[in-house]
């Protein structure tokens, strides 16, 4: 069955850097999506992605975030100078369809550590 | 603004019981509602999508309803086995592309 991945498992960087998580969503699905589960709490929607272009995002998704698509597979999140309250699991997710009934499927997570 | 709740927070049942959990939210115009599983530092497994226009869907042991009125939705569980033991997460859906999400309910099945 066809799954989304996301690498690496885990991430430790220091505070100040540039950090970079990978996906690879389902291979027929159009919409891309991040979020983040900070530990102990509600996973929270980040931004969703369609068409090469950034179609919703949240209020957490600043300055400091930006997402690309590269290539025809890959999906990447990039957080420019982590703070230590950006220590999250950050989940991928993919659909094949905005209208349509179906299900997000989510990636197994990136947990970054920002020390 | 969409806020959703999920109780009880956590569970802890014999194995072979039924259970129920519950999921509220606030605005009734949701486009879907998706239950999910979390297993402890894991992802999140989907189990079961109901869209506003149904008002229930089935899978196996599981049985999730729908109340869009009332704003409400429910997960059952049949004859529950230590396997079970997770984090369920309800989600909705609006007229935009993000889930919101609840804060789950911890469930444990003991043998």
């Amino acid at each position: 069955e066809p799954e989304v991945t996301q690498t690496p498992s885990h991430q430790v960087t220091q505070m100040g850097q540039e950090v970079i998580l990978r996906c690879v969503p389902i291979s027929n699905h159009l919409y891309f999506y991040w979020y983040r589960q900070i530990l102990g709490q509600k996973v929270e929607f980040l931004v969703s992605f369609y068409n090469n272009e950034i179609s919703e995002k949240s209020e957490i998704f600043d300055d400091q975030f930006s997402v690309e698509r590269p290539d025809g597979s890959n999906f990447t999140l990039k957080i420019r100078s982590t703070k230590l309250e950006d220590s999250a699991m950050y989940f991928c997710a993919s659909s094949e369809a905005l209208n349509s009934p179906l299900e997000q499927y989510f990636g197994p997570g990136t947990r970054l550590t920002v020390t | 603004k969409q806020e959703v709740t999920q109780i009880p927070a956590a569970l802890s049942v014999p194995e072979g019981e039924n259970l129920v959990l519950n999921c509220s939210f606030t605005d009734s115009a949701i486009y879907n509602l998706q239950w999910f599983r979390q297993d402890p530092g894991k992802g999140l497994t989907s189990l079961l999508l109901i869209q506003s226009s149904q008002r229930e869907q089935t899978s196996g042991r599981l049985n999730a309803s729908l109340d869009k009125s009332s704003g409400r939705s429910t997960l059952y569980i049949a004859a529950s086995q230590p396997g079970d033991s997770a984090t369920y997460l309800c989600a909705v859906r609006s007229n935009t592309d993000k889930l919101i999400f609840g804060t789950g309910t911890r469930l444990q099945v003991f043998p």
